[in-house]
């Protein structure tokens, strides 16, 4: 089946540790994206991908890191750096307007990861 | 800037009522506008979308109608369940990037 896969679901972290979340595609996407969901509030883009080497950052950037060597994966590493990683993080992919002759495309997201702050 | 607003919850509400969550957005251009749901622990599910003024999504009982003239895109149910239980966003993308922006989400309780 097609889809996107996050893992792990859960996860704890140490002060000062770096941790890495996983999420893989095989849906064939071109942009993949992450998000952080905090309790009671929206989604705030971290990262954004739309080809294979390249990312931008998002709208909270801040103490996260991205990397897209292959187009099936985007892993995020939450850095020491990141002061409250508490959270609920969310990946998803999507179609790039024009890719398959598509004109607009909906994003297709994970299960999600809840990273705790042991 | 871009940016979408809804209605704060949460929304309580007994089996087989009427249910309208508003969202209005701000945007440039001819955005795409959609609503997500999102069950307790788990990722986001698409439920419905619109890609031009006047196109309405529907999905599952669910529906919106883009208003441009109102920029609104309101969703509406006419007969919920204990099931339609979750959390709702309102998003919509503009522009070549395709990145979404959320609302804050509005969640739903049916009582049986």
């Amino acid at each position: 089946d097609g889809g996107i896969t996050q893992s792990p679901k859960y996860l704890f972290r140490k002060e000062g540790q770096n941790v890495t979340l996983s999420c893989e595609q095989n849906l064939n996407h071109d942009a993949m994206y992450w998000y952080r969901q905090d309790p009671g509030q929206g989604l705030r883009l971290i990262y954004y991908s739309q080809i294979v080497n390249d990312f931008q950052k998002g709208d909270i950037a801040e103490g996260y890191s991205v990397s897209r060597e292959k187009k099936e994966s985007f892993p995020l590493t939450v850095t020491s750096a990141q002061k409250n990683p508490t959270a609920f993080y969310l990946c998803a992919s999507s179609m790039m307007p024009g890719q398959r002759g598509q004109r607009n495309t909906e994003a297709f997201f994970g299960q999600g990861t809840r990273l705790t702050v042991v | 800037g871009n940016s979408v607003t809804q209605m704060e919850g949460p929304v309580t509400l007994s089996e087989e009522a009427f249910l309208t969550i508003n969202c209005t957005y701000t945007a440039t251009g001819y955005p795409s506008l959609f609503w997500y749901v999102q069950y307790p622990g788990e990722g986001l599910q698409l439920l419905l979308k619109a890609t031009k003024a006047d196109d309405k999504g529907s999905n599952k009982g669910f529906e919106a109608t883009y208003r441009k003239e109102t920029t609104s895109f309101h969703l509406e149910k006419g007969s919920v369940q204990v099931s339609d239980s979750a959390v709702y966003f309102c998003a919509l993308r503009t522009g070549g990037y395709n990145k979404l922006i959320f609302g804050a989400g509005t969640r739903l309780a049916v009582h049986p």
